[in-house]
């Protein structure tokens, strides 16, 4: 099945800054790899999402690039803020029907 | 309105006892989805129903037995409760579910704790 890796695990960057965040994925046959951000207390909710046939989306802050030869994706959020703080999950379809999330990022803005 | 509910919010138990968990989605989707989140964060599936059939039954206990009785509805039932089940579960929907492809929805998650 996919193997999804993401790093890193913490990351904390002054507010104003860019963050970045990366995942590598196992399988090369994977189409489609969407972003959750997970704030405290609350399920995951989809951010931006990526499929194979394109190298970068871009949604205002977001943006997502995808390099399929060398097999990962990366998140970018720029001009952070506060409210940018949570936790960040990258994900592959796994064996049909499911995802496959990498271990999470938590992201810390400070003012 | 709550696209993906689930109830209840925060569940304290006692090893040994059973349980159950209810997921409901108003999206109109096909596919449903049990997700376990532990301590770390780790989110990993569990279940996958489409349409009310059983899809994706990854390494789970067979303690932990999926009912839909329609495929709005997804309930996780859980036998002989154990500590090692504490975690937070999350319930999510998709469309049509094709290969993974579709955007998942999430529930807010249910809070287990088993004593």
């Amino acid at each position: 099945g996919e193997n999804v890796e993401q790093h890193p695990s913490t990351l904390s960057v002054q507010e104003g800054d860019s963050a970045v965040i990366k995942c590598t994925y196992s399988d090369s046959a994977s189409n489609y790899f969407p972003w959750y951000k997970q704030e405290l207390g609350k399920g995951p909710q989809l951010i931006i999402d990526i499929r194979s046939n394109v190298g970068e989306k871009k949604d205002q802050r977001i943006a997502v690039t995808l390099n399929k030869t060398a097999k990962h994706f990366s998140l970018h959020i720029t001009e952070t803020q506060p409210e940018d703080s949570a936790v960040y999950f990258c994900a592959a379809p796994d064996s049909g029907y499911a995802l496959n999330f990498g271990k999470g990022t938590s992201l810390l803005v400070t003012p | 309105d709550t696209a993906v509910s689930q109830t209840p919010k925060y569940l304290v138990t006692q090893m040994g006892n059973d349980k159950s968990i209810k997921c409901e989605q108003n999206l109109g989707h096909d596919t449903m989805y049990w997700y376990k989140q532990d301590s770390k964060k780790f989110l990993k599936i569990m279940f996958s129903y489409n349409n009310k059939e059983l899809i994706i039954n990854e390494t789970v206990p067979n303690r932990f037995s999926p009912k839909s009785p329609d495929k709005a509805h997804l309930n996780l039932h859980i036998n002989s409760l154990e500590l090692g089940d504490s975690a937070v579960y999350f319930c999510a929907s998709s469309l049509f579910g094709t290969l993974g492809t579709d955007t998942q929805y999430f529930g807010p998650g249910t809070r287990l704790t088993v004593l």
